[in-house]
């Protein structure tokens, strides 16, 4: 199946500072990727849709100023946590549509 | 009303047994349904998927579709311990996007 590489596993940082997530497909090219959110116990939040070369689309309630994605190429988006406050500790998944859908391997975020 | 929904659980079976997730969706066009697994701490692995009425058989795993009922179910035989996990329901309507439901949480007990 298609492989989706997502980095980096796990970050700690500190209130205030950003995060960037990069997720890459390895073996196909994806114009659209998914990013979603989860909490636990809880099931996956789709937070925006990032599109190659255009503007990415943000879910209702989800602060594009905040979550910065870009999707440069075809085989990379990355996605942007500033300013990060404890609330924002989340397990970060994204994914890339190729008929099916796959996952990364999720960036599990802990801001202190 | 939820897009799609799941008991969740926790569904307890003891080893060898058959474990039955049930999933419920709203969205009438749906074409395509998915389960996947996740293990805490990681991410969803896509385990079966179904598109057409009926059942889809797939090793230990059988994904039943009933698009009249807007029902799909998954069934787990021969349970091993290894199959504990949060199973997610997934629908997808017209575009890329899918909607997850909030996932059901299986214990397999040794």
């Amino acid at each position: 199946g298609a492989v989706v590489s997502q980095h980096p596993s796990w970050v700690i940082c500190k209130s205030g500072t950003s995060v960037k997530i990069e997720c890459r497909s390895l073996d196909f090219q994806a114009t659209t990727m998914f990013w979603y959110r989860q909490f636990p116990k809880q099931s996956l939040m789709l937070m925006a849709t990032s599109n190659e070369g255009s503007k990415a689309t943000y879910e209702q309630g989800v602060e594009k100023d905040k979550f910065l994605i870009n999707h440069a190429s075809l085989t990379l988006s990355t996605l942007t946590v500033t300013s990060a406050h404890p609330e924002d500790s989340s397990f970060y998944i994204c994914s890339a549509p190729n008929e099916k859908l796959f996952f990364g391997s999720g960036t599990q975020l802990s801001v202190l | 009303q939820k897009e799609v929904e799941q008991n969740s659980g926790p569904l307890s079976v003891p080893e060898g047994a058959i474990a039955s997730l049930n999933c419920t969706y709203s969205d009438r066009g749906s074409q395509s349904f998915f389960w996947y697994r996740q293990y805490s701490g990681k991410s969803p692995e896509l385990i079966m998927f179904i598109y057409s009425n009926g059942d889809k058989e797939d090793g230990r795993f059988t994904a039943q579709l009933n698009k009249a009922s807007q029902y799909v179910s998954l069934l787990i035989r021969d349970s091993q311990p290894s199959d504990s996990a949060t199973y997610l329901c997934a629908v997808k309507p017209n575009d890329y996007k899918l909607s997850f439901g909030a996932g059901t949480t299986v214990t397999v007990r040794a």
